[in-house]
């Protein structure tokens, strides 16, 4: 059980807007910020969204992140079959005393 | 280019012992505080270490603390784990993540491809 909680799966036809919903509570994402990676089959993650909102080099536009409360956001615009994947949120987490991650969100382009 | 290499997984028994390592090339490992991912085979992620740059400040996950030991040598570009009294739980892969730098944080913006570390008898 991850102490960040996403849904198991999301899906849209190519050109939709997908989001993914990462919920916590106040001692992590009530009180750090969010971070995004996205997972290839086979291959290791890579780093989508940090602070919440931040796109690190390369990574295009249409991807964007948000949070409010104890809950963050992952939105993908103008999906692509290249966007199917598995996603994860992360944050730190104030009780364990180090980062956490969600379970994972499987999205598939339809 | 920024690389990380990851070795020394493979199988071992219950209660054994394995040493990884993480090879760094492409920029100035001495200035990057370093972690250890890993990732349990169809499952999601868990963070296991955290090293500072100087390796003075050191973090481990409940589920490894005391039996792992993660280590750094800046003048090899290198990242360990050292992982005792091994257990089933622990098969997984372990990735080595460079982290961004940002305080109290979970982003990590290079990692390495992985090595499979399989416990079992």
């Amino acid at each position: 059980q991850s102490v960040l909680t996403q849904p198991p799966s999301a899906s849209g036809t190519p050109g939709q807007r997908v989001t993914i919903s990462c919920s916590g509570s106040s001692s992590n994402i009530g009180s750090s910020t969010v971070n995004w990676y996205h997972q290839l089959p086979g291959t290791a993650p890579k780093l989508l969204i940090y602070s919440n909102n931040q796109r690190p080099s390369g990574v295009p536009d249409r991807v964007s992140g948000s949070k409010s409360g104890t809950s963050a956001s992952l939105a993908i615009s103008g999906l692509q079959s290249e966007d199917e994947a598995d996603y994860y949120c992360a944050t730190w987490d104030d009780s364990l005393n180090g980062p956490v991650f969600g379970g994972g969100t499987k999205v598939t382009v339809l | 280019e920024v690389q990380l290499v990851e070795s020394g997984g493979g199988l071992v028994q219950p209660g054994g012992s394995l040493r990884l390592s993480c090879t760094a090339s492409g920029f100035s490992f001495s200035t990057y505080s370093m972690n250890w991912v890993r990732q349990a085979p169809g499952k999601g992620l868990e963070w296991v270490s955290y090293i500072s740059s100087s390796s003075r400040t050191i973090f481990y996950a409940d589920s490894v603390k005391g039996r792992f030991t993660i280590s750094r040598d800046n003048a090899k570009n290198s990242l360990y784990l050292q992982m005792n009294s091994l257990r089933d739980e622990d098969t997984a892969v372990y990735y080595c993540a460079r982290d961004l730098g940002l305080p109290y944080s979970s982003s990590y913006d290079y990692w390495g491809q992985g090595t499979l570390v399989t416990v079992s008898s």
